[in-house]
């Protein structure tokens, strides 16, 4: 069975600072993809990032990118330059090998808070 | 593209009642997705349809669950003699062959 573990309940960071979200996975799987989300509090969930277990480079999307550490088994979120509208639920996933399709495994969330 | 459209919002019920839900995707995905999410956890997947097809449901869809995509765009999800213990946040996504998954802003489920 697939497990993602997400081990801060919440995070402060102050505006234009960087912020580390931390993500842990547990998988038998060789294949397997990990996600970041975000949440904000119109509930609507929002792709920001993707790792496949066979890419060799760390995925970079604009001021996220993802810090993948294979044998450590984790898949840490950076948000760079933080702005106010970061301010939300941040869910990392995994897509376990044995499926092709979107069926994700999420972790039970971050609340990340930028100040002004 | 007006991304993944949900139908309510948000639906109080009195125990005991029927509930339907509907999505609709992205028009040209194929693949679609329902998952619940409680208060304080992340979403769990409950059922994938590909095209109109429901090639997969988790076990957290009990007999009192039903999901259909009758014509391959739109989707239903019907919760039959609803429970206290349903009270959640259903989500729809939908996702062509791509990894990304696109979802709806969810519809919020009260039961009392």
């Amino acid at each position: 069975a697939q497990k993602i573990t997400q081990t801060q309940p919440g995070m402060f960071v102050q505006e234009k600072e960087a912020v580390t979200l931390d993500c842990t996975y547990d998988t038998s799987d060789p294949s397997y993809g990990l996600f970041w989300y975000k949440q904000p509090s119109s509930g609507e969930m929002i792709f920001l990032i993707y790792q496949g277990s066979y890419d060799q480079q760390n995925a970079t999307e604009g001021r996220y990118s993802l810090n993948f550490q294979k044998a450590r088994k984790s898949a840490n979120l950076v948000i760079s330059a933080s702005q106010l509208g970061d301010s939300a639920m941040y869910f990392c996933a995994m897509r376990a090998g044995g499926t092709s399709y979107g069926k994700l495994t999420f972790g039970q969330g971050t609340i990340l808070t930028v100040h002004p | 593209d007006t991304g993944v459209s949900q139908d309510p919002r948000h639906k109080i019920t009195k125990r005991g009642q029927n509930v339907t839900f509907r999505c609709d995707p992205i028009s040209e995905h194929n693949r679609l997705y329902w998952y619940r999410q409680t208060l304080g956890q992340g979403p769990e997947f409950l059922t994938y349809f590909q095209n109109e097809a429901q090639l997969e449901k988790s076990r957290l869809l009990s007999d009192r669950f039903s999901a259909e995509r009758p014509k391959g765009s739109f989707s239903t999800l019907e919760i039959q003699r609803t429970e206290q213990g349903d009270s959640a946040m259903y989500l729809c996504a939908s996702s062509s062959h791509g990894e990304k998954l696109f979802f709806g802003s969810g519809t919020q489920l009260s039961v009392l």
